[in-house]
């Protein structure tokens, strides 16, 4: 079973800064089956982007992502207020569907 | 819109069980694999179980497996979890999810607002 790993635990940024979550794979995987889901304190998660940077619906660009083979990233261009949450990465691998541990980014 | 309301939280002892349920409405539900996943309080996401658009399918985590069922009524666009064998670990909230992108299962889109399982003596 693939184990997801995620770095930082936790991101301290400002409003308007620069933030780069990793999310490493185990043993090598596509990206086509990867996905990155956003939680805000209280509520459900929901699908950020998923695959090589299909982004949801109304999920703005200044959320991307890139990588391959075991190492990937979430990056958010410019902090907005709203984007302060927790970021999980997610592995399909049949029949298994697999979590990292999650990113908080805060307000630093 | 899509939308899941999960239902049938609650306090159980050890050893005890539940059954969850999940409605589904702004879409055709037949047509769609459906998932459970959990979260423990304060803890990361953990997938539970996976059952196919038609029911002849399902998965488990190893976590649950022998002890969580999942099953659906596609003629009520429900969802269901029966927990079994219940244990403190499986306290968490637990959110049903409709699988994505169509024809495929490979993620969670969107998710229901989750219902609280507590397992305490």
């Amino acid at each position: 079973e693939i184990v997801l790993t995620q770095s930082p635990g936790t991101l301290s940024l400002s409003p308007g800064e620069r933030a780069t979550l990793s999310c490493r794979a185990s043993q090598s995987v596509s990206i086509t089956y990867l996905a990155w889901y956003q939680q805000k304190r209280g509520q459900a998660p929901k699908l950020l982007i998923s695959g090589a940077s299909s982004r949801a619906t109304g999920v703005p660009d200044r959320f991307s992502t890139s990588g391959s083979g075991t190492d990937f990233t979430l990056t958010i261009s410019r902090l907005e207020p709203e984007d302060f949450a927790v970021y999980y990465c997610q592995h399909f691998g049949f029949p298994s569907w697999t979590f990292g541990q999650g990113t908080k980014v805060e307000i630093k | 819109q899509v939308q899941l309301v999960e239902s049938g939280g609650g306090v159980v002892q050890p050893g005890g069980s539940l059954r969850l349920s999940c409605a589904a409405s702004g879409f055709i539900f037949r047509h769609y694999g459906m998932h459970w996943a959990r979260q423990a309080p304060g803890k990361g996401l953990e997938w539970v179980a996976f059952i196919q658009f038609d029911g002849n399918n399902e998965y488990y985590a190893d976590s649950v497996k022998g002890r969580f069922t999942v099953s659906r009524d596609n003629s009520k666009n429900t969802l269901f979890l029966e927990m079994n064998s219940l244990r403190p670990e499986d306290t968490a909230v637990y959110y049903c999810a409709k699988d994505f992108p169509d024809g495929h299962n490979w993620f969670f889109d969107p998710w229901g607002q989750g219902t609280l399982v507590i397992v305490s003596s």
